[in-house]
């Protein structure tokens, strides 16, 4: 158990709807970042945040978005969904140092229909 | 820009013989790199990383990997395989100033009784 938790671990749901990804990061750990993990592209680095505030970006569509919460748990929305949104959603989180190690959850696996 | 190069996208072994997943990296400097295992329906778990201190690195259940400068490579290796470590296997690269990790394709690994 790496200690970050993600929330619902399994979501179908429809094209052109929206839905909100959940991660709790280990205690303790300032950065939070979102993968994408799909048959066709592979795993993807998405968006990383860091103690709120939003640090780099990746391959993120503008139809996604995230935020990070004072509490430091983070939230990914994906809006306007597409058949080939479906994939396993990772979140990670680290601490601050260059050298940290991220761990990373469960991931969230996300069926469009 | 960071990248790495999984040299083999399934691996198969018999229990009890070593196993050899290989991974090149492509780096402009000195390259953080690691290696993660995803099991099936299973979030990702770090086995091992490199971080410029000593070039062989030992890792979780007996894996280890060798930093290799002059080959730009970063194999993996266990000197005899367990039915358990059936498993997807990811060589990954930090990427640059940011914290964001790069993944390669994957190296399948199976284990036959």
């Amino acid at each position: 158990d790496s200690g970050v938790t993600q929330t619902p671990k399994h979501l179908i749901t429809a094209t052109g709807q929206r839905v909100t990804l959940r991660c709790s990061p280990r205690s303790g750990d300032l950065s939070v970042y979102w993968y994408q993990q799909s048959l066709d592209q592979g795993l993807q680095f998405l968006i990383q945040y860091y103690n709120g505030e939003e640090r780099a970006k990746g391959n993120i569509l503008e139809r996604f978005s995230a935020q990070q919460f004072p509490d430091l748990h983070s939230e990914l929305n994906l809006s306007s969904l597409e058949l080939g949104d479906s994939a396993l959603y990772f979140c990670a989180s680290s601490g601050e140092g260059e050298g940290e190690t991220q761990y990373f959850g469960p991931g969230t696996r996300l069926l469009v229909l | 820009a960071q990248s790495v190069t999984q040299l083999d996208s399934h691996v198969s072994v018999s229990e009890g013989t070593p196993v050899l997943l290989r991974c090149n990296y492509s780096s402009s400097y000195s390259p953080s790199l690691f290696w993660y295992v995803q099991h099936p329906n299973k979030g990702l778990q770090l086995l091992l990383k490199y971080t410029s201190a000593a070039t062989l690195v030992k890792g979780i259940n007996g894996f280890e990997a060798e930093f290799k400068k002059s080959e730009t490579s970063f194999h993996l290796t266990k000197p005899s395989a367990h039915m358990s470590d059936a498993a997807e296997y990811f060589c990954v690269v930090r990427g640059g100033g940011f914290q964001k990790l790069v993944f390669g394709t994957g190296t399948r690994l199976l284990v036959s009784p």
